[in-house]
């Protein structure tokens, strides 16, 4: 059972470029997690999505960022105009969610976004 | 969901002994979890208890859980130099988002 993989594991932009982030989760799993950990910080929380639902976006910056987990195809992190404070690690993890109060994520490698 | 005090910050051993880390929290959980992420790299689910247990055990790896103090211990015995790494600690009550605090940085010397 592969676990979760993300793509690019490297991704380097310029300034005002579009970064598209992709996540196929773990078999079975059809809960999706963002998180970006900044350098030199601790992971944050972006956003948790289920198949073609976004749950909740709490931790989404407003504006230039989006993400979607279609029922066919890989979760997608988006980011638009990219700025150099964009630089950092994204994760995502997954999970089955059969459990509300036990449930376990899963990371992939994340993607390391380079800004120039 | 609220977010894990881990403690220390930072710990320094010899290969062969044992690391302990503690963790804090502030309100109710239905089970607490403990990550590992070695140097920039993905998490490593290691263990999760649940709040009717007490302790848990894992290999290497024993977790405790007081719930009427709001704490959880790590313990790993014989360290190893592969032990090198960042470990969170992750309360967890519902809704899907875990939160990460700073975490204790390990390290272990050969």
């Amino acid at each position: 059972n592969a676990g979760v993989m993300q793509n690019p594991r490297h991704l380097v932009r310029r300034r005002g470029q579009e970064a598209r982030l992709r996540c196929s989760p773990m078999k079975g799993h059809s809960h999706v997690y963002w998180y970006r950990q900044l350098p030199e910080e601790g992971l944050k929380f972006m956003v948790y999505l289920q198949k073609e639902n976004i749950i909740d976006e709490s931790g989404m910056p407003k504006e230039r960022f989006s993400a979607e987990f279609p029922k066919e195809g890989p979760s997608i992190l988006r980011i638009q105009q990219v700025v150099r404070g964009d630089s950092a690690a994204y994760f995502c993890a997954s999970s089955r969610r059969d459990s509300v109060i036990s449930d376990t994520q899963y990371f992939g490698p994340g993607t390391r976004l380079t800004v120039l | 969901s609220q977010q894990g005090e881990e403690d220390p910050q930072a710990l320094s051993i010899q290969e062969g002994e044992n690391a302990t880390m503690n963790c804090s929290y502030k309100t109710s959980i239905n089970n607490l979890q403990w990550y590992r992420q070695n140097s920039g790299r993905g998490l490593v689910h290691l263990i999760l208890i649940r709040s009717n247990e007490r302790e848990k055990h894992s290999g290497r790896l024993r977790v405790t859980l007081d719930t009427s103090k709001k704490s959880s211990s790590l313990l790993i015995t014989a360290s190893r130099a592969a032990d090198t790494a960042s470990y969170f600690c992750v309360p967890y009550n519902q809704g899907g988002k875990l939160i990460f605090g700073q975490g204790t940085e390990l390290s272990v010397k050969p």
